[in-house]
């Protein structure tokens, strides 16, 4: 029973590059969030989404990140014109339904981006 | 706006050695609470939650936690630890669509 599927695991990009991370949420599971985790801080919520359709995008930049979750395959969360501050890792966590106390997200390994 | 503050940013302890890791939280609603576990270059392993009822929660490798609503705070705590217990260990509040995460705590395990 696979869990939340994130890759790649590292990704190295240049800056002005854009970077593309993947995640395959866990089978049966259609909720999907988005967490930066920059060094030495917390994890910081960036964007919720179910199939097709984006629920909370309250913690996303306003520029130059967006996210997508179609019908068919991963979630794709894209960064285009990269700066160094985008270094970070980012996680993708799943749920079955909405979360709440019942249903904690589950996490993925994440991936840690880094920026030339 | 709710928060999770977590004091310690890193707690060093020898083996078999009980530990607290602090958290407080501030919310003005229902809160459900959380403990995640991050092992290096991983993802965050639930350890335990808190959603109603009893106040001391039990979670998994010997962790418990203990719900205290006058002191807004929800420490975890383990009353003898391993080497394998070194990692970084996140409290959360659920938001309710989103978790808030505090910025973590270290915990170093010396033999």
């Amino acid at each position: 029973n696979a869990g939340v599927m994130q890759n790649p695991r590292h990704l190295v990009r240049r800056r002005g590059q854009e970077a593309r991370l993947r995640c395959s949420p866990m089978k049966g599971h259609s909720h999907v969030y988005w967490y930066r985790q920059l060094p030495e801080e917390g994890l910081k919520f960036m964007v919720y989404l179910q199939k097709e359709n984006i629920i909370d995008e309250s913690g996303m930049p306003k520029e130059r990140f967006s996210a997508e979750f179609p019908k068919e395959g991963p979630s794709i969360l894209r960064i285009q014109q990269v700066v160094r501050g985008d270094s970070a890792a980012y996680f993708c966590a799943s749920s079955p339904i909405p979360p709440g106390p019942d249903q904690p997200q589950h996490f993925g390994d994440g991936t840690r981006l880094s920026i030339l | 706006a709710q928060s999770v503050t977590q004091l310690d940013s890193q707690v060093p302890v020898f083996e078999e050695a009980p530990v607290e890791l602090r958290c407080n939280y501030s919310s003005s609603v229902s809160v459900y609470l959380f403990w995640y576990v991050q092992y290096p270059n991983q993802g965050l392993q639930l350890l335990l939650k808190y959603l109603s009822g009893s106040t001391l929660v039990k979670g998994i490798n010997g962790f418990e936690a203990e719900f205290n609503k006058s002191q807004t705070s929800f420490h975890l705590r383990k009353p003898s630890v391993h080497i394998s217990d070194t990692a970084e260990y996140f409290c959360a509040v659920s938001d309710p669509d989103k978790l808030i995460f505090g910025t973590g705590t270290r915990l170093q395990v010396f033999p």
